[in-house]
């Protein structure tokens, strides 16, 4: 069965640090592992990972998987209060036919990220 | 280009009774797939849809079910609904549901409660 894995479960932080959130996974035929932040409604895309040590960016935001070692890290730098969120992780996997588990992404429990003034 | 809507965003129901979602998808995606979201669970598939099939399920009993129009919109519908079944339910949708470059992006969600 296809399992993610996040840590730590919550953060707690001041405005200006920086953040490293944590995702492994084992799953069969792995596809794309991405990214979402979750506040009080949609989770909302970050980044979609296939490549291992391609760094995507996107602001003060920034990710970076490693296939060998089967996981993954969110970076977020000069925290501001507006970053805390939910930070969920999930993995797109093929499956054991080595074809695609089509529509299908196994999330991990997520990251509560607290950011105070 | 709209987002994925959901409707409604609040639901009540008792025990024993059935309801149904219904989710519109990003105009031009033919995938919708569907996701349950608990406290104690987290985000668990239920069932993706493309071109008016389901493709895909997860873990879920059969009163759990899903079908899709063929303007892409998806409904779910729960039947004898029990207390366990108070979630949030998210629909995302992406071009073809096929992984890869294929990214899925999320509807605000339905909250049913379950009394």
């Amino acid at each position: 069965e296809d399992k993610v894995v996040q840590s730590p479960l919550s953060l707690v932080v001041h405005e200006g640090d920086t953040v490293t959130l944590n995702c492994s996974y084992e799953v069969t035929n792995f596809r794309s592992l991405l990214w979402y932040k979750q506040e009080k409604k949609a989770p909302t895309f970050l980044f979609m990972l296939t490549s291992s040590g391609i760094e995507k960016k996107s602001g003060r935001l920034s990710s970076i998987l490693d296939k060998k070692e089967l996981f993954s890290i969110l970076n977020i730098t000069a925290t501001q209060t507006g970053d805390s969120a939910v930070y969920l992780c999930a993995v797109e996997a093929g499956g054991n036919a080595g074809g695609t588990s089509y529509g299908k992404l196994t999330f991990g429990q997520g990251t509560i990220l607290t950011v105070h003034p | 280009k709209a987002g994925v809507t959901q409707t409604p965003r609040y639901l009540i129901k008792t025990r024993g009774q059935q309801v149904t979602l219904s989710c519109s998808p990003i105009s031009g995606h033919r995938s919708v797939s569907w996701y349950q979201q608990t406290p104690g669970q987290g985000l668990q598939f239920l069932f993706e849809y493309f071109s008016e099939t389901q493709r895909n399920k997860g873990n879920f009993p059969g009163r759990f079910s899903g079908r899709q129009f063929s303007n892409s919109r998806s409904e779910m519908n729960v039947s004898t609904l029990e207390l366990g079944d108070s979630a949030l339910y998210l629909c995302a949708s992406s071009p073809d549901g096929a992984g890869g470059s294929d990214t899925q992006y999320f509807g605000p969600g339905t909250r049913l409660t379950v009394l």
